[in-house]
């Protein structure tokens, strides 16, 4: 276990829906960051929160937001739905900007149909 | 023209084999380097970390770096079956731990 858990851990939806994916850093992380994986793009940046912020954004669509609350958890919000957004999407989080790496969670496996 | 690129495999190899795992990437401010190992149904995790020019050695792993020719290496000895996994490289600009590039991955699986 990384100790960056997120939820749910599969989801199936249809085209043109919205879903909510959620992710608790690890105890103590301040920022957290949002990647797509997908087959065909690799794992892509999306978002990253520090501390209740928006840090950086990658290439995240305007159909996708994101919020990271006060107690440190965030949210991804996808809507309107399409089936090119089948992915897994992960979650990172890191106890401030220095350091190696980030540690991941182990990931929302998102299939639209 | 993609960050980073990497060959994706997929790579078969017998137990006990050398591994050369292989990036190359675009852009010289790239300065931090790492090696993620990814599990089927698993997030990924950091492998080897590496800043200069050279070679870092951790156990059965080398991470290797050539910033003249932007490339970068990952050598596993005395492969085993529990090495079987995709293995990511990854690059980022500064020292603030801020946005990854990734490679889209090599899939190695070690038979015994």
């Amino acid at each position: 276990d990384s100790g960056v858990t997120q939820t749910p851990k599969h989801l199936i939806t249809a085209t043109g829906q919205r879903v909510t994916l959620r992710c608790s850093p690890r105890s103590g992380d301040l920022s957290v960051y949002w990647y797509q994986q997908s087959l065909d793009q690799g794992l892509q940046f999306l978002i990253q929160y520090y501390n209740g912020e928006e840090r950086a954004k990658g290439n995240i669509l305007e159909r996708f937001s994101a919020q990271q609350f006060p107690d440190l958890h965030s949210e991804l919000n996808l809507s309107s739905l399409e089936l090119g957004d089948s992915a897994l999407y992960f979650c990172a989080s890191s106890l401030t900007g220095r350091g190696k790496g980030y540690t991941f969670g182990s990931g929302t496996r998102l299939t639209v149909v | 023209q993609k960050e980073v690129e990497q060959d994706p495999g997929p790579l078969s190899v017998p137990e006990g084999a050398i591994v050369s795992l292989n990036c190359t990437y675009s852009n010289s401010a790239f300065q931090y380097f790492m090696w993620y190992r990814q599990y089927s149904r698993k997030g990924p995790e950091l492998l080897m970390y590496t800043y200069s020019s050279g070679n870092k050695e951790d156990g059965r792993f080398t991470a290797q770096v050539d910033k003249s020719s932007k490339y970068i290496s990952l050598f596993i000895r005395d492969s085993q079956p529990s090495d079987s996994a995709t293995y990511l490289c990854a690059v980022r600009r500064g020292s603030t731990l801020g946005r990854l590039y990734f490679g889209r991955g090599t899939q190695l699986t070690v038979w015994p």
